[in-house]
């Protein structure tokens, strides 16, 4: 089934851990992207890939470091937790890197104690 | 720069009730804009689009359309169900900038 795969669905990590979030798709979009999700803020964009190879800061980018190694794959890394990232944590791809058509994943929800 | 602004919810209606939510933005050039949903445990989904203005997107019975001169896209159903429970984001995009979401109106529909 064409789409983005996210892993882990959950996960309870201790502050100070380090953490990868995985983002896999199947669809060839040129773009990827990682939002999280917090309740009366939206989704806000952390770092996106226009292309394999290359990467960007979104709007909240601090904490966080991603990677573009090939076309399918977008992880998305906390190099030391902190409750602040306690979230939900969205991927999504898209063809053309204009944004039309964003594919997302079914989610990350993370808890930093 | 850009931004979306969404009406605050929950929106709670009976069924077969007619449905707007709000949506303004603020945006340089002439973005694109959308809607999308998210039901209970899940990713988003495009719901619909309109890229210029005047034009009308629809899908599932839900319209909105693009209106330049108010900066609005207002989402619209004559008659809701219980399944269309769900929060619902406005979205806009311009140029080769990332799509820029609102904060979410949700949706609590009872039978």
């Amino acid at each position: 089934i064409a789409g983005i795969t996210q892993a882990p669905t959950s996960q309870i990590l201790a502050a100070g851990r380090r953490m990868t979030l995985r983002c896999t798709q199947d669809m060839r979009h040129n773009a990827m992207y990682w939002y999280r999700q917090d309740l009366g803020l939206g989704l806000r964009l952390i770092h996106y890939s226009n292309t394999a190879g290359t990467t960007g800061k979104g709007e909240v980018p601090d904490g966080y470091s991603v990677s573009r190694a090939n076309t399918d794959d977008f992880p998305l890394t906390l190099a030391s937790a902190v409750p602040s990232q306690t979230s939900v944590y969205f991927c999504a791809s898209s063809d053309s890197g204009t944004g039309y058509g964003y594919t997302f994943g079914s989610g990350t929800r993370l808890t930093v104690v | 720069g850009n931004s979306v602004t969404q009406m605050e919810g929950p929106v709670t209606l009976s069924e077969e009730a007619f449905l707007t939510i709000n949506c303004t933005y603020t945006a340089t050039g002439y973005p694109s804009l959308f809607w999308y949903v998210q039901y209970p445990g899940e990713g988003l989904q495009l719901l619909l689009k309109a890229t210029k203005a005047d034009d009308k997107g629809s899908n599932k019975g839900f319209e909105a359309t693009y209106r330049k001169e108010t900066t609005s896209f207002h989402l619209e159903k004559g008659s809701v169900q219980v399944s269309d429970s769900a929060v619902y984001f406005c979205a806009l995009l311009t140029g080769f900038q990332k799509l820029v979401f609102g904060t979410g109106t949700r949706l609590l529909v009872s039978p």
